[in-house]
């Protein structure tokens, strides 16, 4: 167990809506990260927050957004969903923002837009 | 369209034999390498890291080596037991951020 945590395991919805992923950090980490992990693509960095701003962007498409809150959880939306949106999404939490630090994973949640 | 998944490069060897997966990143500049075990349905998990002043590092049953020349990592396991299945990533960081950018991945099967 990483101490990473993620909600919900499993997401089923329709083509059009929009969905909440939701991760608490590991205790004590200020960091975190959210990557996508599709058949076609493998596993893809969207997004970084640190203590609660935003940090790095990676392959993030403008209808997914996040956010961090003081109490260090994250949330990452998934707005206008389409069928290859369906994915693993998977949230990593790390102490520090320089590079070099650890990332721990959580186990995931599954998205299916049907 | 018709969805193609990643052909990743697969690995079997006998329980008891010694595994040894191989990695090449990217970036020149990266400092800092993890390899991730990840079994089907769950996340990725920490094995092992090393930096770039670093050619070797051991843990418990497994070694990774460095070769920043020819940009190449590899992870070795000894005594490769049937839990150890799984698809392995090599994952690199370029600093000065700390996102981690993840190969594709090589399946993992241990024969009993």
């Amino acid at each position: 167990d990483s101490g990473v945590t993620q909600t919900p395991k499993h997401l089923i919805t329709a083509t059009g809506q929009r969905v909440t992923l939701r991760c608490s950090p590991r205790s004590g980490d200020l960091s975190v990260y959210w990557y996508q992990q599709s058949l076609d693509q493998g596993l893809q960095f969207l997004i970084q927050y640190y203590n609660g701003e935003e940090r790095a962007k990676g392959n993030i498409l403008e209808r997914f957004s996040a956010q961090q809150f003081p109490d260090l959880h994250s949330e990452l939306n998934l707005s206008s969903l389409e069928l290859g949106d369906s994915a693993l999404y998977f949230c990593a939490s790390s102490s520090g923002l320089a590079g070099g630090t650890t990332q721990y994973f959580g186990p995931g949640t599954r998205l299916t837009v049907l | 369209g018709e969805s193609v998944g990643l052909h990743l490069p697969t690995l079997s060897v006998q329980e008891g034999d010694n595994s040894i997966i191989n990695c090449a990143y990217s970036n020149s500049a990266s400092d800092y390498f993890i390899w991730y075990k990840q079994e089907s349905g769950k996340g990725p998990q920490f094995i092992i890291d090393i930096r770039s002043n670093m050619d070797k590092r051991q843990g418990q049953r497994v070694t990774v080596l460095l070769n920043k020349t020819v940009k190449h990592l590899s992870l070795q396991i000894a005594a490769t037991q049937p839990g150890d299945s799984a698809v392995y990533f090599c994952a690199e960081n370029t600093p000065p951020g700390n996102q981690f950018y993840f190969g594709t991945g090589t399946s993992l099967t241990v024969i009993p």
